[in-house]
């Protein structure tokens, strides 16, 4: 069975944290995804990467950043973490479309 | 106007009802398009894909119209497991960056 496996359910940081988001799949997947959830504004997103060590800008870069050093994993980076960045981040990977997504972090900055 | 535009509903229908979803999109040269489903504090889950010429699956029927930038979903005897929320998904061009609609939450009544 597919499987995208990020690293938190649930997470609790402060402003000012520099903050890291895990994903990993096991497809083999070139393309990897991340998402930002929001209630009234749907999926949005951040970056994605359509091989190691690419990376391209989704429409809400601004505050994150990426990395992709093996094709299995993909990681979120917040710089100095915001309180509006609270959110539920989804990780998502496939071949031609972002077939396949985790569950979900939901992620707090007090 | 939104790149991706939905009804948010909500829809809320009697078991065995016939129920329908439209889809706007803004691009034009959006290539790719999906419905996903999600569940309430799930990740999104592929339904189908959109083909030019239609396609269906059991009770589900996806339509898209180029010519008026719309794709459509209609789900056929409505069954209590069907309540959700219904994305619609657009890539960008020609590129894996995809665009996700609000959604439209759908309640099927007993």
């Amino acid at each position: 069975d597919v499987k995208v496996t990020q690293s938190s359910r649930y997470l609790v940081k402060r402003t000012g944290e520099k903050v890291f988001l895990e994903c990993v799949q096991d497809m083999d997947h070139e393309n990897m995804f991340w998402y930002r959830q929001d209630p009234g504004l749907g999926l949005r997103l951040i970056y994605f990467s359509y091989d190691v060590k690419m990376k391209e800008k989704g429409d809400i870069p601004e505050g994150y950043s990426v990395s992709r050093e093996k094709k299995e994993r993909f990681s979120l980076i917040l710089e100095s973490a915001s309180t509006n960045q609270t959110s539920m981040y989804l990780c998502a990977s496939g071949g031609q479309e972002p077939q396949h997504f985790g569950d979900g972090t939901r992620l707090s900055i007090l | 106007r939104k790149e991706v535009e939905q009804d948010p509903g909500p829809f809320n229908v009697p078991e065995g009802a016939t129920v329908a979803f439209n889809c706007t999109y803004s691009n034009s040269a959006s290539q790719s398009f999906f419905w996903y489903r999600q569940d309430c504090r799930k990740e999104p889950k592929l339904l189908m894909s959109v083909y030019s010429s239609g396609n269906e699956d059991g009770r589900f029927t996806a339509q898209l119209n180029r010519a008026s930038q719309y794709i459509s979903l209609l789900i056929r005897d409505s069954k209590l497991s069907d309540s959700a929320t219904y994305l619609c998904v657009v890539n960008k061009n020609y590129g894996q960056n995809f665009v996700f609609g609000p959604g439209t939450r759908l309640s099927v009544l007993p």
